[in-house]
């Protein structure tokens, strides 16, 4: 069974652009978590999604936003990008909300 | 914020058992215990969890104090590969409206 799937793994983006992250879930996992790790931070939720609406919100601002598709995969995208930015972004699924997550390998992501 | 207190790291001799201790001493009646493990630069992996009883699994042992005010991890026969930040994080059953909570974890260095 493949685990979870994120593509790409790098990107480098300049500062005010924007990005978009994708996030392919086990196969039958309909709930898709974000999550964000830098070095100062730690691992925060970003935010949780399933049947196709966001169901829980981290504590981030509004130029952080995601969505879900029917078949579950989900993308996450963020706006004007900051030099803060920079960071691991992880994508977790789980079959359903209370079950446990598997974390894909992340797309690390450079703003420069 | 985490409801977790780890040591920040352990070091354990290559073949030796790894025990991870973890403090939950304001956990609810209602909240699992999760493990979940990070190897450099990779998403996290889910090792186990538990409520009450002991568990096994075929990478690690749980084993949960009676009060359930502390719980313990451990890797029978620790390798050089289970190298890696381990987190304990407390989780409400009915978890739907509820992320996981990363806080630093402890650093286990497996030693040859």
């Amino acid at each position: 069974k493949a685990g979870v799937t994120q593509t790409p793994r790098y990107l480098i983006k300049t500062r005010g652009q924007q990005v978009t992250l994708s996030c392919s879930p086990i196969s039958g996992h309909r709930s898709v978590s974000w999550y964000q790790q830098t070095p100062g931070q730690g691992l925060q939720f970003l935010f949780e999604y399933f049947s196709e609406t966001q169901r829980n919100k981290g504590n981030f601002p509004g130029r952080f936003s995601g969505r879900q598709f029917s078949n579950s995969r989900s993308e996450m995208n963020v706006s004007t990008l900051e030099l803060g930015d920079s960071a691991l972004y992880l994508c977790a699924s789980s079959l359903r909300r209370d079950t446990e997550a598997f974390f894909g390998q992340g797309t690390r992501l450079t703003v420069v | 914020d985490a409801k977790t207190t780890q040591p920040t790291s352990m070091d354990c001799a290559e073949g030796r058992a790894a025990n991870l201790p973890c403090n939950h001493s304001t956990i609810s009646g209602n909240e699992y215990v999760y493990w979940y493990r990070q190897i450099h630069s990779q998403g996290p992996q889910y090792i186990i969890h538990g409520l009450k009883n002991n568990e096994t699994n075929e990478m690690a042992s749980l084993i949960i104090t009676e009060d359930r005010k502390s719980s313990t991890l451990i890797l029978p026969h620790a390798t050089l590969r289970d190298t890696a930040v381990y987190y304990c994080i407390v989780r409400p059953l009915e978890s739907g409206n509820t992320p996981l909570v990363f806080g630093k974890g402890t650093r286990l260095s497996v030693i040859a």
